[in-house]
């Protein structure tokens, strides 16, 4: 099993559309972090969430830490055919970084 | 502005084959780990550095081993490849224990 669980597995939406991914735990975790990765790269650091409750936004992203720092979510406004990715939530355990398995966005024109 | 290199890009391997992936990073990072991506399971983690001089296990150790002779390389070396190593490799550096910067991947299929 999986430390962090992504839902929705696959997500496919027009462009326009808003959309939310979750990233949840039963671990409690320091901090969290969420990737972008398109094909043929490696993943890029979007953000970093350490405070429970925090909010971070970046441009049309919006990126929630849980009460407990358990979860998080990201939310998407209005999104383009650019946002289309595997975008992945990693948490810090034991002095290693875990991954959960991500969410594979794609955002048809 | 380099970042982590990974090389080679692409490699076949034959079962019972022993082979190096190569990572060096010029960001001066403590911290450098590998993962390996399996469709369904996200990164696992295989082996991570903390330091030069410095290694220990991750999530999948088994068939791999890593050394970390200088803070800017750090080689994983598969000792007898099996076709459940076919997979999609990334070395990563971070500055502390978290932010992971990524190279490009290493793509290996084992036949």
């Amino acid at each position: 099993t999986q430390l962090l669980e992504q839902s929705p597995q696959f997500l496919s939406i027009q462009e326009g559309e808003n959309l939310t991914v979750y990233c949840n735990s039963s671990s409690v975790f320091s901090s969290l972090q969420w990737y972008r990765q398109e094909p043929g790269e490696g993943p890029v650091l979007l953000v970093t969430v350490v405070t429970g409750g925090e909010v971070k936004k970046l441009k049309r992203l919006t990126f929630q830490f849980g009460d407990a720092r358990k979860d998080s979510s990201l939310h998407i406004t209005a999104a383009q055919p650019g946002d289309t990715g595997l975008y992945l939530c990693a948490g810090e355990e034991n002095n290693d970084m875990r991954f959960g398995a991500g969410t594979r966005l794609t955002v048809k024109p | 502005n380099a970042g982590v290199t990974q090389t080679p890009k692409f490699q076949v391997l034959k079962t019972g084959q022993s082979m190096t992936l190569q990572c060096a990073q010029d960001m001066n990072h403590e911290y450098m780990s590998w993962y390996r991506q399996d469709p369904g399971m996200g990164l696992r983690l295989i082996h991570y550095s903390v330091g030069a001089g410095i290694t220990d296990q991750g999530e999948v150790p088994n068939g791999y081993n890593v050394s970390r002779s200088t803070t800017e390389d750090f080689p994983l070396r598969l000792l007898s490849a099996a076709p459940s190593q076919t997979s999609v490799y990334f070395c990563a550096s971070s500055p502390s224990d978290d932010e992971a910067f990524f190279g490009q991947g290493t793509r290996l299929t084992v036949v």
